[in-house]
């Protein structure tokens, strides 16, 4: 059962490049997310998917963008690489999709990009 | 004040021991509460949830304070395996969607 698979698992772009970082989950989920990780500063929401069709806007989305291409992939897309987005970032999923308690994230095992 | 607010640590301790983790929130419209651990260069993975009235779960137990606003993570007899990064997580709803929020962690280094 591979849970949430992302790709690829390293990147190194240069300034001003552009590239798409993957994500799939073969848990019949409906929510996915896009997090960033970076030293000291905890886990920061992205953009999310409540269901296939919908995106939305989280705590850091600038320069960024997403697509729910159906209930199992959910992309993340940097246009223009700048430094600012050298991070680790981590897709997740989660069955919910309204208000509910105790519902678990499954995570993937992270991409590491640097940007130069 | 930070939404969620971790002691960052690093937190040392010898095999056996017992270590506690608090972890502060601001926001008292906060509705559901979680420790995730995270092993170094590894996804955050699930522990626990934090019930109202305190759960348990082997050596791990974990506390929440609604008046005060504050979470607590006990590990009785540690192992080496715990050593990781613990991670203090908080739903709250906002103007009808609703918000994940990730403390920044606290490390836990457990030694032979």
């Amino acid at each position: 059962n591979a849970g949430v698979t992302q790709t690829p698992k390293f990147q190194v772009l240069k300034t001003g490049q552009s590239m798409t970082l993957q994500c799939a989950q073969d848990m019949n989920h409906n929510s996915m997310y896009w997090y960033r990780q970076d030293p000291g500063m905890g886990l920061r929401l992205i953009y999310y998917s409540a269901s296939e069709g919908t995106t939305d806007k989280g705590e850091v989305p600038n320069g960024y963008n997403v697509s729910r291409l159906n209930k199992r992939e959910f992309s993340l897309r940097l246009e223009s690489a700048a430094p600012s987005q050298t991070s680790v970032y981590f897709c997740a999923s989660s069955s919910r999709t309204g208000l509910a308690t105790n519902e678990k994230l499954f995570f993937g095992s992270g991409t590491q990009l640097s940007v130069l | 004040r930070k939404e969620v607010e971790q002691d960052p640590g690093p937190f040392n301790v010898p095999e056996g021991a017992t270590v506690a983790f608090n972890c502060t929130y601001s926001n008292s419209a906060s509705q559901s509460f979680f420790w995730y651990r995270q092993d170094c260069r590894k996804e955050p993975k699930l522990l626990m949830s934090v019930y109202s009235s305190g759960n348990e779960d082997g050596r791990f137990t974990a506390q929440l304070n609604r008046a005060s606003q504050y979470i607590s993570l006990l590990i009785r007899d540690s192992k080496l395996s715990d050593s990781a990064t613990y991670l203090c997580v908080v739903r709250k709803a906002q103007g009808g969607s609703e918000k994940l929020v990730f403390g920044k962690g606290t490390k836990l280094t457990v030694n032979p």
